[in-house]
């Protein structure tokens, strides 16, 4: 079974700062992966997608990189800000034809001015 | 703009009273997943439809129905809410070629918060 694990599970930063997310996954045979975004009580809202032939994707202040012989991904902000502040999740697909996802907890992310 | 939208935002039902959770779709995707999120924890998968076809996941509970009447919509039907069932209520879409890895991006709704008294 996958199992995917996001550390740290919460993160308090003052504005400015560059930060790195990290998730790591127990089984390497997936094809892809998946960063989102979620306010609270809010929905998901997908950042970045690796695909399994990428090792990172990258988009305005966000970059994502995959490892897959390490089972590894990180997500980088770089130059953080208030607005930043959410919970970040990873998850991967393990390939099936639907792509059926797992998740990790996410890490919760506050920027403070 | 092409989205997913969910109905209603929140929902409070009693112990046992059925509920009904409704999501449509304005992407054409073929694949409608739902998920259930606990407080704190990770979204957890209850079950999907490939076009017309329903795949439960093994640990779903039989309390959990769904229904795809149409590509747009899909429902979550709770038949006897317990207060274990009181979470977020993901849908999610995909765009699925129906081969191994040709999986594309999930896009999610604003997810429907069940409240069970």
């Amino acid at each position: 079974k996958q199992e995917v694990t996001q550390i740290p599970a919460a993160l308090s930063v003052p504005e400015g700062e560059n930060l790195v997310l990290n998730c790591s996954f127990t089984d390497s045979a997936i094809y892809n992966l998946q960063w989102f975004r979620q306010d609270p009580g809010k929905g998901l809202t997908s950042l970045l997608l690796i695909q399994s032939s990428q090792r990172e994707q990258t988009s305005g202040r966000l970059n994502a990189s995959l490892d897959k012989s390490s089972g590894r991904s990180t997500l980088y902000i770089a130059a953080s800000q208030p607005g930043d502040s959410a919970t970040y999740l990873c998850a991967v697909d393990r390939g099936s034809t639907l792509g059926r996802l797992y998740f990790g907890r996410g890490t919760q992310l506050t920027v403070w001015p | 703009d092409a989205m997913v939208i969910q109905n209603p935002r929140y929902q409070v039902t009693q112990f046992g009273k059925p509920v009904t959770l409704s999501c449509s779709q304005t992407l054409n995707h073929n694949v409608m997943y739902w998920y259930q999120q606990k407080s704190s924890q990770a979204p957890k998968l209850l079950f999907h439809y490939y076009d017309k076809d329903f795949n439960n996941e093994a640990d779903t509970p039989d309390n959990f129905q769904s229904r795809r009447p149409n590509t747009s919509f899909c429902f979550l039907d709770i038949r006897s809410p317990g207060l274990g069932d009181a979470a977020m209520y993901l849908c999610a879409t995909s765009k699925s070629a129906g081969t191994i890895g040709s999986y594309n991006e999930q896009f999610f709704g604003p997810g429907t918060r069940l409240t069970v008294l």
